[in-house]
């Protein structure tokens, strides 16, 4: 199975600055047809996954600007321009180029 | 509104059987990929199951292979998971999810696998 690993798994953040979260795949993630399925979930404390980029950085319907992906091959990241209150919560990184698909551990992010 | 709305979680015995249903609503459920993601506080999110437009693809994570059963009924827009001999390690938060034209999750329903 392709393991995916998170760093950092807390994030303590100052309103209004950025945040970055790294995930780092087992092997490539780029499939036979030439696409890159890694996806980005985030958890509000309470509520269920919601997807907030796929295919390394296309933002989903709704997902605000401030919200980006990037990254390649086995490194990619998340990142989060001005961090903001609503944004609190868990961010996992997910791989769907190979079954099964994976999770990274999570990153907790939270208001200093 | 897009939804999801799963059922039939709930306490079992180690050995026992129960069968998961999701309901979805607000978009075409035929043309959507399904599946069953589950979640525990030790293991953190599991994929379960996936299930293709017309059922003809299914994937299972290799530790309920033999299990469980994932299926759906396009009439009906819904989704199921048999889960069989179920272990402790089962216990989770079970979620659908669907992928494509509609990508939402449900809210989840509790297994709890316990004598």
């Amino acid at each position: 199975d392709v393991m995916m690993t998170q760093s950092p798994l807390s994030l303590p953040v100052t309103l209004g600055q950025p945040a970055s979260i790294s995930c780092r795949s087992s092997q490539s993630l780029v499939n036979s047809d030439g696409n890159t399925y890694l996806n980005w979930f985030q958890q509000r404390p309470g509520q269920s996954p919601r997807r907030l980029i796929y295919e390394v950085s296309k933002r989903d319907s709704g997902v605000p600007d401030r919200f980006s992906g990037s990254g390649s091959g086995t490194d990619f990241t998340l990142k989060i321009s001005r961090v903001e209150a609503e944004d609190v919560g868990v961010y996992y990184c997910m791989q769907s180029s190979l079954w099964p698909h994976t999770f990274g551990q999570g990153t907790k992010l939270e208001i200093k | 509104e897009v939804q999801l709305v799963e059922s039939g979680g709930g306490l079992v015995q180690p050995g026992g059987s129960l069968r998961l249903s999701c309901a979805a609503s607000g978009f075409t459920f035929k043309n959507c990929w399904m599946s069953w993601i589950r979640q525990t506080p030790g293991k953190g999110l599991e994929w379960v199951a996936h299930i293709s437009q017309e059922g003809s693809y299914i994937y299972y994570v290799d530790s309920v292979k033999g299990r469980f059963t994932i299926s759906r009924d396009n009439a009906k827009n819904s989704l199921y998971l048999q889960m069989n001999s179920l272990r402790a390690e089962d216990s989770a938060v079970y979620y659908c999810a669907s992928w494509g034209e509609a990508v939402t999750w449900g809210q989840g329903t509790l297994v709890t696998v316990s004598s």
